[in-house]
């Protein structure tokens, strides 16, 4: 079993449709990251987070400790947020843990 | 502003051949750095990690090696590929807390 667990692999959405993706992980964490993977392969540090909620723009992540638990919203979804999205996690020490990613693709 | 920088883009190497990818940070000091591999339809994977010059961390036994023989360089090798180490290859960096890291644009390697 996959430290970090994302859902849902594959999401297709129409344009302006509101977005969650999740990601729950099984280990004791410091932080956790949300991460935009683009077509081309450039890696793109969204959030880092280690409790509550951030914005930045259309984006919002939050994370329940408790719960283990992370969610990445994006409102008023767009094309140009077709990407790939990767949680990760990082554990004791210089450790990290990675999500397979969630792949989105938003239609016009 | 820092940048971080990797190449080459793209490569394409017979199995047996060496490797060498380098990457390069500009604009801070004392960085940590990290090399991680996203296999096809995989995730990310951590394969080294460096704190200070000469100090390389592995997180998984394999065909790879790293050196940091300067402070913002930070350097990955193989003595001979295997088809297996076909991937994505990323450089990130990061520094003190909280620990955010900043990727590189990142190097494809085709082994054939």
């Amino acid at each position: 079993k996959n430290e970090v667990e994302q859902s849902p692999q594959n999401l297709t959405a129409q344009e302006g449709e509101f977005i969650t993706i999740n990601c729950s992980y099984s280990v004791g964490i410091s932080a956790l990251h949300w991460l935009q993977q683009h077509p081309g392969g450039g890696i793109v540090s969204l959030f880092m987070l280690s409790s509550g909620k951030k914005k930045h723009g259309r984006l919002i992540a939050t994370i329940n400790i408790q719960e283990k638990h992370s969610s990445l919203h994006i409102t008023a979804s767009h094309p140009r947020d077709s990407a790939v999205y990767i949680c990760a996690v990082k554990g004791a020490g210089n450790q990290f843990y990675f999500g397979t990613g969630t792949s989105l693709t938003v239609i016009p | 502003s820092q940048t971080i920088h990797q190449w080459p883009a793209t490569l394409v190497q017979p199995v047996g051949s060496p490797l060498s990818l380098e990457c390069t940070v500009e604009g801070t000091s004392n960085p940590n750095l990290y090399w991680y591999r996203q296999a096809a339809g995989r995730g990310l994977q951590l394969l080294f990690y460096s704190v200070g010059i000469g100090q390389i961390s592995s997180e998984v036994p394999q065909n790879l090696s790293a050196s940091r023989p300067q402070d913002r360089q930070f350097i990955l090798s193989s003595k001979k590929l295997l088809l297996s180490d076909s991937g994505f290859y990323l450089c990130a960096w990061s520094r003190g807390t909280p620990n955010e890291q900043y990727f590189g644009p990142g190097t494809r390697l085709t082994v054939t």
